[in-house]
């Protein structure tokens, strides 16, 4: 089993400035990929980025970039340059490959971004 | 453009009813998902499907049972909804592998009155 913890229940941050969401793993899997969903007022899921357990190199997707720390057993996703469009619920997921590939979430963080 | 198709965005049932939410998804996955979503919760999964006919629970079955008889379509079903029940419910599909992400539809809040 995996399990997520997302210990900021709500963040602000300044339009334009940077943001870190933090995300810790536990896993027993010896192979896993981490996922980051970002969740509007509208409600719809939308997936941002990967990070799976071997990649060399911390995952980019624009503004967004996962800071991975293996060792550390952390995930956390960086936002740069804020916009108020960034507003929303933010939830780190893991998934690995047992349990067939069960997608296990976190309890998210609310980010709002003040202009 | 990939799509997870919920019957319904809203719905509101009694207490006691059978209750059926929909899902039907176009991208060919073996894997779907039902995932129950509430405040300070996050998503918890409640059922999953990774082949036709194949079911496994999640970490909230009790009260849910699940049918899968086509690889595209895959219902929840609430036997006897109860106040507990009222709740974001959303469903998923992946890929089998590791490093796909899942494909979420656009949730169904019931209300059970």
């Amino acid at each position: 089993a995996q399990k997520i913890t997302q210990t900021q229940p709500g963040m602000f941050v300044q339009e334009k400035e940077a943001v870190t969401l933090d995300c810790t793993y536990d896993t027993s899997d010896p192979s896993y990929g981490l996922f980051w969903y970002k969740q509007p007022s509208s409600g719809e899921m939308i997936f941002l980025i990967y990070q799976g357990s071997y990649d060399q190199q911390n995952a980019t997707e624009g503004r967004y970039s996962l800071n991975f720390q293996k060792a550390r057993k952390s995930a956390n996703l960086v936002i740069s340059a804020s916009q108020l469009g960034d507003s929303a619920m933010y939830f780190c997921a893991s998934r690995g490959i047992t349990g067939a590939n069960n997608l296990f979430f976190g309890t998210g963080t609310r980010l709002t971004v003040i202009p | 453009d990939v799509k997870v198709t919920q019957s319904s965005r809203y719905l509101v049932k009694r207490t006691g009813e059978k209750v059926f939410l929909e899902c039907v998804q176009d991208m060919d996955h073996e894997n779907m998902f039902w995932y129950r979503q509430d405040p300070g919760l996050g998503l918890r999964l409640i059922y999953f499907s990774y082949d036709v006919k194949m079911k496994e629970k999640g970490d909230i079955p009790e009260g849910y049972s699940v049918s899968r008889e086509k690889k595209e379509r895959f219902s929840l079903i609430l036997e006897s909804a109860s106040t507990n029940q009222t709740s974001m419910y959303l469903c998923a599909s992946s890929f089998d592998r590791l490093n796909t992400e899942a494909f979420f539809g656009q949730g169904t809040r019931l209300t059970v009155v």
